[in-house]
Parts: structure tokens; sequence; C-alpha cells
């Protein structure tokens, strides 16, 4: 199991471009998170797919971001245009949702994404 | 509002010197509470999840605690290696995902 993988491991981008985040969630799990931690508001859910449908996107700051999931291996994490303010490290998790309520099982996380925006 | 505060913000202590960290949260029909520890660098890594006031989990040196209002994760007699940030975080009612406290960072001396 390789566990839940996120592409790229840092990121460093000029405020307007375009920046893209991969995540491939462990096979099988069905529900998959995009969080983003700082060290000022700590871990914040962005938006979460069930069965690779979007469910709730209400963490999502702005129109500038959005996500996608076009299978059950791959979601991407877009923001269009980027801004300084976006510079935050960016985690996938995953999680096979009839164990969610399973004791010995936790949401699984990636290594995560660093972004800076310059 | 669903609110999850841990404390402290940060622990320091010697090796082999036992302590205990806060959660409390104030959610309505709690589904599940979870410990997670978090190195520099990486990914936050399940520790524990608890249901109901009462349960108890152990992990090597460490043992969760659940009541109605609050969580505690006690560690005993840490070692450097238990060095890493730990969060807490809960699955309100008719929620898939879990929402965090900002965690306490500890640190133990050798």
């Amino acid at each position: 199991d390789a566990g839940v993988i996120q592409s790229p491991r840092h990121e460093v981008t000029e405020m307007g471009q375009e920046v893209t985040l991969r995540c491939k969630p462990i096979s099988g799990h069905n529900s998959l998170f995009w969080y983003r931690q700082t060290m000022m508001r700590g871990l914040e859910l962005l938006i979460y797919f069930n069965n690779n449908v979007p469910i709730d996107d209400s963490g999502m700051p702005e129109d500038r971001f959005s996500a996608k999931m076009p299978n059950a291996s791959f979601s991407t994490l877009k923001i269009q245009p980027s801004e300084p303010r976006d510079s935050a490290v960016y985690f996938c998790a995953s999680i096979l949702s009839q164990t969610a309520i399973n004791p010995n099982y936790g949401y699984t996380f990636g290594s995560g994404t660093r972004l800076t925006v310059v | 509002e669903d609110q999850v505060t841990q404390s402290p913000e940060a622990l320091r202590l010697q090796e082999g010197e036992s302590s205990s960290l806060n959660c409390s949260y104030t959610v309505s029909g709690l589904r599940g509470l979870f410990w997670y520890r978090q190195d520099p660098g990486k990914g936050p890594e399940f520790l524990f999840t608890l249901y109901s006031a009462g349960e108890e989990k152990e992990k090597e040196r460490l043992k969760a605690t659940l009541t109605k209002k609050e969580s505690f994760l006690h560690i005993t007699a840490p070692k450097p290696e238990d060095s890493a940030t730990y969060l807490c975080a809960v699955r309100a009612p008719g929620a898939n995902n879990l929402f965090f406290g900002t965690g306490t960072r500890l640190t133990v001396i050798p």
C-alpha cells in the first residue's frame, strides 16, 4: 500500500500564476478530502468528495480555487490566479467511507504539498 | 458552532516525565474524536478514534480517554521520539469530514 500520494512536494510560483496540486488516494477508498494547513489557522477543510462527487465545498476560499475528481484514483486542486496569501501546506486525505465509523480506521493523509506564492 | 480547542499550545517535557494533552470540544452528537500525530514536513498520522464517553485506547506510551466534553492524551514516560505535534479532530453528525484543533507541539528533552 503506497498510501496517499501527492505531487508536487514543493511548489514555488509567482503571484498570478496557475497552480495545480495532485492527489492519488489509496486504492479502494471512496472519500477524498483536501485540507490546507497554516500556522495561524491550522488544518482547514477545503472540499471533500464521495464516490468522485463533490459533497461539501464550503471551505473553498473563493472562486480562484477549484477541485476535480475525474475518477476514483485521481484528484486535482487548482488555484488560478494564485496570491501570496495562498501560501500554505495542502494535504489530501482519503478513507473508505464504510469504514469511517470503524474504531480501527482513521483518515489517511498524504505528505502534503508546500506551496509558496511570491 | 462546532469547536475544538487544544491545550497547551506547546509542552516541553524531560524524558520520562509523564503528562497529558487536552482536547475540549463542542459538538452536538459526536461521531468520533480522532487523535493524530504530525511530524515536521509530514502529513498527520492516525493514532486513535474514540466514540463514547468513558472509552479508552492505548498504544505504546500513549493513552487516549474521552468524556462528554473533552479528551485527554496521556503520555507515560515519554521518549525524545515522541516529540511531534499532536492533533485532535472531531467528526460532526451528518458530515464525513474532520474538524481539527490547532494542535499541541510536544518536545521531549533527553
